[in-house]
C-alpha cells in the first residue's frame, strides 16, 4: 500500500543540537510535500511545503526541508533547536492524482531538553 | 492562522446519544475535512467535502455522517456515540485551485462515557 513513513517516533535533543527528521513516501510520480507541527494541546500548523522548483525549502521558525526525488524522501531539518520546538511533527504527501487529499505520516515526537 | 473555528471545543456525552460537531470557516475555501486524532493512530480522515452538498467518505467513516449546506459550514454527526469515538476531532480546509495545503482548526475533544 502507498504510504508515508516517519521512522523516528521519538527524538530527544538538547537545546542547540541540530535536528533532522526523516520522511519517506512510496508514491510514484509527482507529489506535493508538507511538514506540519503540533505543539502540545494545539492543532496542526503548516511549517513548510514543496510543490516544485528548488528542492531545498525554507519554512517558518528556522525549519527547512530537502526533497530528494531519487530517495522518495523529504527530511525536515533545523540547525539549532530550542526548547520551544518541543512538539510533534507530521510529514504529509499529496500525490498528484489524489485531488486535494493528504496522507499523513505517523508523526515524530520531539522533546528538546533545556 | 486561517479563519477556522470549531464548536464545541470540549464535549462529554453518553453512549448512544447523537452528537454534532461544527466547523466554520471564513476563508471561502472549497475543500473541508474532518479528521480524528488518537494516540498511536495519527490523523485519520473521516469525511471530506469538495463543495456545497458534495461529500465523500474517508478511511474511518463508519458511525459518522456529514453535511455541508453552505460553503462556510461543515457538520460532523455521530448518530449514536460509542466509546470508541472518544477522540480529538480536527476540521481542516484547503483552497483547491492548484493549492493543496490544508489548514487546521483548533480541535474538539469529545469524550463518550
Amino acid at each position: 500500500a502507498q504510504s508515508v513513513s516517519q521512522h523516528n517516533h521519538h527524538v530527544i535533543l538538547s537545546e542547540a543540537a541540530s535536528l533532522e527528521l526523516g520522511c519517506n513516501y512510496s508514491y510514484g510520480g509527482t507529489v506535493n510535500l508538507f511538514w506540519y507541527v503540533q505543539y502540545p494541546g494545539q492543532h496542526l500548523q503548516l511549517l513548510l511545503k514543496y510543490f516544485s522548483g528548488d528542492p531545498l525549502v525554507k519554512g517558518i521558525k528556522g525549519f527547512e526541508a530537502e526533497f530528494i526525488k531519487s530517495k522518495f524522501s523529504f527530511n525536515l531539518r533545523k540547525p539549532s533547536v530550542q526548547w520551544s520546538d518541543t512538539a510533534e511533527y507530521f510529514c504529509a504527501v499529496n500525490p498528484n492524482n489524489a485531488g486535494n487529499m493528504l496522507t499523513f505520516g505517523g508523526g515524530t515526537r520531539l522533546m528538546v531538553k533545556p | 492562522d486561517a479563519g477556522i473555528t470549531q464548536s464545541p471545543r470540549h464535549k462529554v456525552t453518553e453512549t448512544g446519544t447523537p452528537v454534532t460537531l461544527r466547523c466554520h470557516q471564513t476563508e471561502n475555501h472549497r475543500y473541508m475535512y474532518w479528521y480524528r486524532q488518537d494516540p498511536g493512530h495519527g490523523l485519520r480522515l473521516i469525511h471530506y467535502s469538495y463543495g456545497v452538498k458534495d461529500t465523500d467518505k474517508g478511511e474511518v467513516s463508519d458511525g459518522y455522517s456529514v453535511s455541508r449546506s453552505k460553503t462556510e459550514d461543515f457538520l460532523l454527526t455521530l448518530e449514536s456515540a460509542t466509546s470508541s469515538q472518544t477522540s480529538v476531532y480536527f476540521c481542516a480546509i484547503s483552497p483547491g485551485q492548484g493549492r493543496y495545503e490544508q489548514y487546521f482548526g483548533p480541535g474538539t475533544r469529545l469524550t463518550v462515557t
